[in-house]
């Protein structure tokens, strides 16, 4: 167990749709970030926040968004979903920004869109 | 980042140790060497990290060449829970702004441990 927890678990919704993930990152820890992983481009990040304000973006598409709240823990949006968007969604946290620091993952969000 | 480079695939009886090893021939002087796995679709599962010496953790063992443009993973005694995919990746040390610090992912070696 990394002590980084995602909710939920499983996420089957349809095209169009808006969903939302919870990630609450391990306790001391101030910087989160999204990866996405699906089947054809492998484990691609997305967007990394810390102490609340975002610090870099990837991979990330206009229809996603994803914020870091005064408690922590964040949120990744996902907005009219399409059928590509299918894949898991990891969380990870680090006590620091910088590469010296280590990233700890949670369990991940599969999210199935139909 | 530095790339890396990962044979696809591994073979390892259980209870043997198992070698993985990682190319990072263009790899700066600030640059840390990590090791990550993932089992079965899973979140990854830190292993290891290590800039310059080698490393032993309670996981595994990490040799870095003294040139550092190579390093193998160690696994001394492989068990069935360790087949997984692993990645060695390259990152940047230090905290400056333009250092995020994210992980790039390759595409892994897929070590399976047979009994």
């Amino acid at each position: 167990d990394s002590g980084v927890t995602q909710t939920p678990k499983h996420l089957i919704t349809a095209t169009g749709q808006r969903v939302t993930l919870r990630c609450s990152p391990r306790s001391g820890d101030l910087s989160v970030y999204w990866y996405q992983q699906s089947l054809d481009q492998g484990l691609q990040f997305l967007i990394q926040y810390y102490n609340g304000e975002e610090r870099a973006k990837g991979n990330i598409l206009e229809r996603f968004s994803a914020q870091q709240f005064p408690d922590l823990h964040s949120e990744l949006n996902l907005s009219s979903l399409e059928l590509g968007d299918s894949a898991l969604y990891f969380c990870a946290s680090s006590v620091a920004p910088g590469a010296g620091e280590t990233q700890y993952f949670g369990p991940g969000t599969r999210l199935l869109v139909l | 980042d530095a790339k890396t480079t990962q044979p696809t695939s591994m073979d390892c009886a259980e209870g043997r140790a198992a070698n993985l090893p990682c190319n990072h021939s263009t790899i700066s002087g600030n640059e840390y060497v990590y090791w990550y796995r993932q089992i079965h679709s899973q979140g990854p599962q830190y292993i290891i990290h290590g800039l310059k010496n080698n490393e032993t953790n309670e996981m595994a063992s990490l040799i870095i060449t003294e040139d550092r443009k190579s390093s193998t993973l160690i696994l001394p005694h492989a068990t069935l829970r360790d087949t997984a995919v692993y990645y060695c990746i390259v990152r940047v040390a230090g905290w400056g702004s333009s250092n995020t610090g994210k992980l790039i992912f390759g595409q892994g070696t897929t070590l399976q441990v047979k009994p």
